[in-house]
């Protein structure tokens, strides 16, 4: 199965932006997702199908996926939004998730 | 949707562990779920799924011949065994339900987790 690879580590100042990428062979060929995961708590999808958000999720949260890579963006991000993220794929009837990202709001 | 886990446990090495994980408010039609855990340290791993619609499981290579996953469609309730455990199988076992959708000839086949049970910690110890 193929592999997706994740920055370990992104920081990020209150109200800026931060962006969390997701790299694999053929990316763009297969619907990527993305997860929050705080300490102690559940993962909850935050992005499906590249780009969409589930309900409940705030605007803020987006989705890219083009040229092998895919992207979370977070707008104006703020102090609770610090949690691991993690990119997951579908490929040849596997589930393959990115190694997840650290998101810290210094 | 919600889904619940059963408890915590402790194992020593070479033995096997069962998590439950009960569906509710799923109709049958719709009970497809996953397991992923997550080690201490480290990030999240699927172990397995099974649509008990179409009742074959499918298995993480890393896990094939260890692992069983089954589900009982009268009561939604999901059961992964992990057998001949190690110390490096303990970490937080998740439950997780699967939305799944098929390839069509303008999209790729989807597969992700819209809900996740609150996990259960399993513990391999000597």
């Amino acid at each position: 199965s193929n592999e997706v690879t994740q920055p370990p580590s992104v920081s990020v100042s209150p109200g800026q932006t931060a962006s969390i990428s997701c790299s694999g062979d053929e990316l763009s060929d297969k619907y990527v997702c993305w997860y929050q995961h705080k300490s102690g708590q559940s993962p909850v999808l935050v992005i499906y199908q590249d780009n969409k958000r589930p309900s409940g999720i705030p605007e803020r949260f987006s989705g890219s996926n083009s040229g092998n890579t895919a992207t979370l963006t977070i707008s104006e991000t703020q102090a609770m939004d610090e949690a691991d993220y993690y990119c997951q794929a579908w490929d040849n009837r596997f589930v393959v998730f990115g190694g997840g990202t650290k998101l810290t709001v210094l | 949707v919600q889904l619940v886990q059963s408890g915590a446990d402790v194992k020593t090495p070479g033995s096997s562990v069962k998590v439950s994980c009960r569906v509710s408010g799923s109709t049958p039609s719709s009970f497809h779920f996953s397991w992923v855990r997550q080690a201490p340290g480290q990030g999240l791993e699927w172990v397995g799924g099974i649509n008990p619609m179409l009742g074959t499981p499918r298995y993480a290579e890393k896990f094939q011949g260890r692992v069983t996953i089954v589900a009982d469609k009268s009561t939604t309730t999901g059961y992964m065994e992990l057998s001949s455990l190690r110390s490096s199988d303990t970490a937080v076992y998740y439950c997780a339900r699967v939305a799944h959708r098929p390839a069509t000839p303008r999209a790729p086949e989807e597969y992700y987790f819209d809900s996740w049970g609150p996990g259960t910690l399993v513990t391999v110890s000597s």
